[in-house]
């Protein structure tokens, strides 16, 4: 099956600790992307990455980190930094040939700070 | 990209058409819209797009105003499992990263 996975579904942690996200794609697409929503809220972009080893800010980068050493992984870490880091995250990703093409998103990972 | 603007919320009875409205009164010429919805606590899923045509696939209808200041989604037989929030996007071909921007949307609810 192709598609995108994001793993724990939801995540507890203390506060100060940092915590990092899975985000794993199999669809051969070259970009992947970061979104964080709060309730009642939209997407809000975090990081983007167009190519392995290139990686990009977003709207809202301050206290997250990213990495993106294979193509199919795009880890997001959310640092001690981050001064309201309970939320929905979510993961995207395109082929990036082709400015039409679709973004697919995976399920979410709901993270809650403690 | 183009701001837009969306009802926060309407309903739908069951087996009718859904018509979702969007105002994008400042798209520019090289700029789509798109369509995506998010079911509760799940990652958006994209609808459609356009330019400025009218578009039809198997999910739904997209209605472009000739002066391209506003769509309509349409969902022709809405069923419960379409209850979500519908997202209108405006985007350029040349934007950097190809992100999307997304606003609040309109939370539809199907009704029976």
């Amino acid at each position: 099956d192709g598609g995108i996975t994001q793993s724990p579904k939801y995540l507890f942690r203390k506060e100060g600790q940092n915590v990092t996200l899975s985000c794993e794609q199999n669809l051969n697409h070259d970009a992947m992307y970061w979104y964080r929503q709060d309730p009642g809220q939209g997407l809000r972009l975090i990081y983007y990455s167009q190519i392995v080893n290139d990686f990009q800010k977003g709207d809202i980068a301050e206290g997250y980190s990213v990495s993106r050493e294979k193509k199919e992984s795009f880890p997001l870490t959310v640092t001690s930094a981050q001064k309201n880091p309970t939320a929905f995250y979510l993961c995207a990703s395109r082929p990036s040939s082709g400015a039409l093409n679709e973004q697919f998103f995976g399920p979410g990972t709901r993270l809650t700070v403690l | 990209d183009a701001k837009t603007t969306q009802p926060t919320s309407m309903d739908c009875a069951e087996g009718r058409a859904a018509n979702l409205p969007c105002n994008h009164s400042t798209i520019s010429g090289n700029e789509y819209v798109y369509w995506y919805r998010q079911i509760h606590s799940q990652g958006p899923q994209y609808i459609i797009h356009g330019l400025k045509n009218n578009e039809t696939n198997e999910m739904a209808s997209l209605i472009i105003t000739e002066d391209r200041k506003s769509s309509t989604l349409i969902l022709p037989h809405a069923t419960l499992r379409d209850t979500a929030v519908y997202y209108c996007i405006v985007r350029g071909t040349r934007h950097a990263g190809n992100m999307l921007t997304f606003g609040g949307g309109t939370r539809l609810m199907v009704k029976p």
